[in-house]
């Protein structure tokens, strides 16, 4: 069975880093695009950006308002994705989900909160 | 980017109702186009895939339709538990971008 599990949110000021993991079980995160998609409180989902599996070339693409402070990766030893968040604004406030797949997002995590506010 | 809106931005409807949302690309998507179903405080599921192909287990009252720029997603029979908001999103460009929503109350 196919599960994704996020963590690492919480409430920072603004400026700061967080750093979110998304840990994978029943498939190998290696062999399938990952995407986060975001959603800001009471709002709708938008996409944060996405890493390619290894056969793609391990590249990501990102969203522009988030372009050059976030960046994403995976650990295929341990089957982990990360959404690395630096210069956080108060924008960026949401719960952040991990999803499988580039362009359909067949399988979600449950989600992070992760607040910015001084 | 693509803007996607969708209509109407809430329905209230009674259990057995057809329930018939819309969505509208600002461009042509071909048939780039998924729908999600978002529970309260749960996150979303995917419903249909390339605008008409049903999710595994996924059940046959849900349906789509539609190419170039207008969708249709529909309920046949609305049940309790499908109180939901439901999104469409499109991939033909990046930015993913996603509809703003329908949400779906039961009368």
């Amino acid at each position: 069975e196919v599960q994704l599990v996020e963590s690492g949110g919480g409430l920072v000021r603004p400026g700061g880093s967080l750093r979110l993991s998304c840990a994978a079980s029943g498939f190998a995160v290696s062999k399938v695009w990952m995407t986060w998609v975001r959603q800001a409180p009471g709002k709708g989902l938008e996409w944060v950006g996405r890493v390619k599996r290894q056969t793609d070339g391990g590249t990501t693409d990102s969203a522009a308002p988030v372009k050059g402070r976030f960046s994403m990766s995976r650990d295929d030893s341990t089957n982990t994705v990360f959404l690395q968040m630096n210069s956080l604004q108060t924008a960026d406030t949401a719960v952040y989900f991990c999803t499988t797949g580039s362009n359909t997002l067949g399988h979600w995590g449950q989600g992070t909160l992760v607040t910015v506010s001084s | 980017d693509i803007q996607m809106t969708q209509s109407p931005s809430s329905l209230s409807a009674s259990v057995g109702d057809r329930v018939t949302i819309t969505c509208q690309a600002s461009q042509d998507i071909k048939n780039y186009l998924n729908w999600y179903q978002q529970k309260p405080g749960k996150a979303p599921k995917l419903l249909i895939y390339d605008a008409f192909n049903l999710e595994t287990g996924v059940p046959s009252r849900f349906s789509g339709t539609g190419s170039g720029t207008d969708f249709t997603f529909t309920i046949s029979s609305l049940q309790p538990e499908d109180i939901a908001t439901y999104y469409c999103q499109q991939y033909d460009n990046l930015p993913l971008t996603f509809g703003p929503g329908t949400k779906v109350d039961v009368k």
